[in-house]
């Protein structure tokens, strides 16, 4: 069965930067997009962006260009969230999602990771 | 970026009540809106997708509807295991995709 397993809680100061990683499983990694979705404590989930894992192509929301990276792995099968120049307002459970659609996305997440917590503190 | 509003944002409700939750776009989405479920410390599930579509493996007591900017996510007889947070997602505005605030539903 799909599966997306997350990497473990951080903690980093302000100005930090952090790497979470996504390890897929059960399907053809290159043949969907991977989502990354946030959700800060009591907010609603925010959308970050996608990369192909095929190609590598990416897309950021405007919210984070500048500051996030997506990257991946085709022979580990994961990929991988960067997030630079970290504030207290970064704190939050971040998620990887797998695209529903095979090769064009669709921007329907129907497998995601259990959220990988990043805490922001001084 | 389109702006999505649910209400309630928190529901009371007994096992067995037929319950409505709304969704609104701040400008017409066609029917690019889907809804999720997230239980506590889990993460979200699609649930229906493209407004009105069941996702695979969800049960026949959720059904969606709705067009342009109103949408309605309804579930028929409520069961114990559907007491959960509720968010609609926008996917028209594809380079800002945005959900709502979400709908918290409660056991009365």
């Amino acid at each position: 069965q799909v599966q997306l397993v997350q990497s473990g809680a951080e903690v980093k100061k302000p100005g930090a930067s952090v790497k979470v990683s996504c390890k897929a499983s059960g399907y053809t990694f290159t043949s969907y997009a991977i989502h990354w979705v946030r959700q800060a404590p009591g907010q609603r989930l925010e959308w970050m962006g996608w990369i192909n894992a095929g190609r590598g192509h990416t897309r950021y929301s405007q919210k984070f260009q500048g500051r996030v990276t997506f990257t991946r792995d085709t022979s580990a099968t994961t990929a991988y969230m960067e997030l630079s120049s970290l504030r207290s307002e970064d704190t939050a459970l971040y998620y990887c999602a797998r695209d529903s659609r095979v090769i064009e996305n669709s921007y329907l997440f129907d497998n995601w990771g259990q959220g990988t917590l990043v805490t922001v503190s001084s | 970026d389109i702006q999505m509003t649910q209400s309630p944002s928190s529901l009371s409700a007994s096992v067995g009540d037929r319950v409505t939750i709304t969704c609104r776009a701040s400008q017409s989405i066609n029917t690019y809106l889907n809804w999720y479920q997230q239980k506590s410390g889990k993460a979200p599930k699609l649930l229906i997708y493209t407004a009105s579509n069941l996702q695979r493996g969800v049960p026949s007591r959720f059904s969606g509807s709705g067009s342009r900017t109103d949408f309605t996510l309804t579930i028929s007889s409520l069961q114990l295991e559907d007491f959960a947070t509720y968010y609609c997602q926008q996917t028209y505005s594809t380079s800002s995709i945005t959900f709502g605030q979400g709908t918290r539903l409660e056991i009365k």
